[in-house]
């Protein structure tokens, strides 16, 4: 799987957007950018997950640059709650190693009252 | 529609014990991973399983872990012989597919 880069840490106020960037400059054409989020102690939680267009849910918004070389993901009102460690990964959905999801050391977001 | 069920959620073992981890995958899900977080450290693969098969076992260590999905019931996570090196949180996922793993709420494990 390709390398990110994430910052370390971020601070967001709460109410506002957080917006997560991630580098992953050497992501293959079959490759999709997957983010997760752990919250203290707990599992890690399924975010979003995209190709090369953009994506919405429930959770959150994708924004995938036109070269895929990075990416942005956009927490639209941070809450308290979504105070948790972010991993951006990148990998193939599909075949032989598409299963291994490989973590980094993710953004630490703090979502401040 | 439960999640990933992990038990236990915390176990205390002394060196040279056993410790065996379960893991019951969503409903519907045939896939099962082990992964393993050490303090302050990031989650690493250990073990990809489907149904009474280990599909890839790069992540485990060679001697002392084992792991299995039987036909019928949890996958089990099983260490021999603790050591203190072993302290971790060790977090089970599950998936239908290729796509999107769920994960459990993991067990805390601690070697005494």
């Amino acid at each position: 799987d390709a390398k990110t880069t994430q910052p370390p840490s971020m601070d967001c106020a709460e109410g506002r957007a957080a917006n997560l960037p991630c580098n992953h400059s050497t992501i293959s054409g079959n490759e999709y950018v997957y983010w997760y989020r752990q919250i203290h102690s707990q599992g890690p939680q399924y975010i979003i997950h995209g190709l090369k267009n953009n994506e919405t849910n429930e959770m959150a918004s994708l924004i995938i640059t036109e070269d895929r070389k990075s990416s942005t993901l956009i927490l639209p009102h941070a809450t308290l709650r979504d105070t948790a460690v972010y991993y951006c990964i990148v990998r193939v959905a599909g075949g032989a190693g598409s299963y291994q999801l490989t973590f980094g050391k993710g953004t630490k977001l703090s979502v401040i009252p | 529609n439960a999640g990933v069920m992990q038990n236990p959620r915390h176990l205390v073992r002394r060196r040279g014990q056993e410790a065996r981890l379960r893991c019951s995958p969503m409903k519907g899900h045939s896939h099962v991973y082990w992964y393993r977080q050490l303090p302050e450290e990031g989650l690493k693969f250990m073990v990809y399983l489907q149904k009474e098969n280990i599909i890839d076992e790069s992540g485990m260590p060679k001697e002392r872990f084992s792991a299995e999905f039987p036909k019928e019931g949890p996958s089990i996570l099983r260490i021999q012989q603790v050591v203190r090196g072993d302290s971790a949180a060790y977090f089970c996922a599950s998936s239908a597919g290729a796509e999107k793993l769920f994960f459990g709420s993991g067990t805390q494990l601690s070697v005494l």
